[in-house]
């Protein structure tokens, strides 16, 4: 497609189960990265890649949180052993690199019982 | 870290009316951005700013960069133009920084 896509839409899952978030970047976009939007409130940088390296980690809350990238292209995002305070929608974005616009993709909206 | 602020939290207008909403940062920026978050969750790109004007419809932006702040103009609103206003700086390196948003709310 056209546009950054995220899988899945939705993930209800148990507290203590881990949980892997897709994201599938724009063709050809350099960069990607992943926030997190608790309900009602703004978005939270988690994790930057430029490549298949990852410059800035700085905003992954714990270190039950992880994310890969491969081939410049495919993201995922692992969250172990979920709380309940990891529910949230999961939003990734991608650009063409520095400075440029960031796209996103639809999110994946996580609820953790 | 850089602060972002906008104002007003919430907006609520009658279809027709027009608005504006302001979005103030506290550094230099490199890149500033003005989303519409739809109220099934979307994020769509409205404006890349960094600097100056433009214009998308009944939507303009204006950014004057050198007073770290940034205007969102929104003319004969819509019930569609409902959902959160969202403005994202970028200082320095990549990470993007939302401000808390304006909740606009058009009334038919």
């Amino acid at each position: 497609g056209a546009g950054v896509s995220q899988s899945p839409s939705n993930k209800v899952t148990e507290k203590g189960k881990d949980v892997e978030l897709r994201c599938d970047p724009i063709s050809g976009h350099t960069a990607l990265y992943w926030y997190r939007q608790r309900l009602g409130q703004g978005l939270e940088f988690l994790i930057y890649f430029q490549g298949n390296s990852a410059p800035d980690k700085s905003g992954l809350p714990s270190d039950r949180f992880s994310a890969e990238r491969t081939g410049e292209s495919v993201s995922t995002l692992t969250i172990q052993r979920t709380q309940q305070e990891d529910s949230a929608v999961y939003l990734c974005a991608s650009t063409t690199g520095h400075g440029q616009p960031q796209h996103f993709g639809d999110g994946t909206r996580l609820s953790i019982l | 870290g850089i602060q972002v602020e906008q104002s007003p939290p919430d907006l609520i207008l009658q279809e027709g009316a027009n608005s504006t909403l302001r979005c103030n940062f506290s550094d230099s920026v490199n890149n500033l951005q003005w989303f519409h978050q739809n109220p099934w969750g979307q994020l769509i790109n409205l404006f890349y700013i960094p600097s100056g004007t433009k214009q998308n419809g009944r939507l303009s932006a204006t950014t004057v960069a050198t007073e770290r702040y940034s205007l969102l103009y929104i003319s004969s609103s819509q019930t569609t133009d409902s959902g959160v206003y969202f403005c994202a700086v970028l200082f320095g390196n990549e990470k993007l920084t939302f401000g808390t948003g304006t909740r606009l709310t058009i009334i038919p």
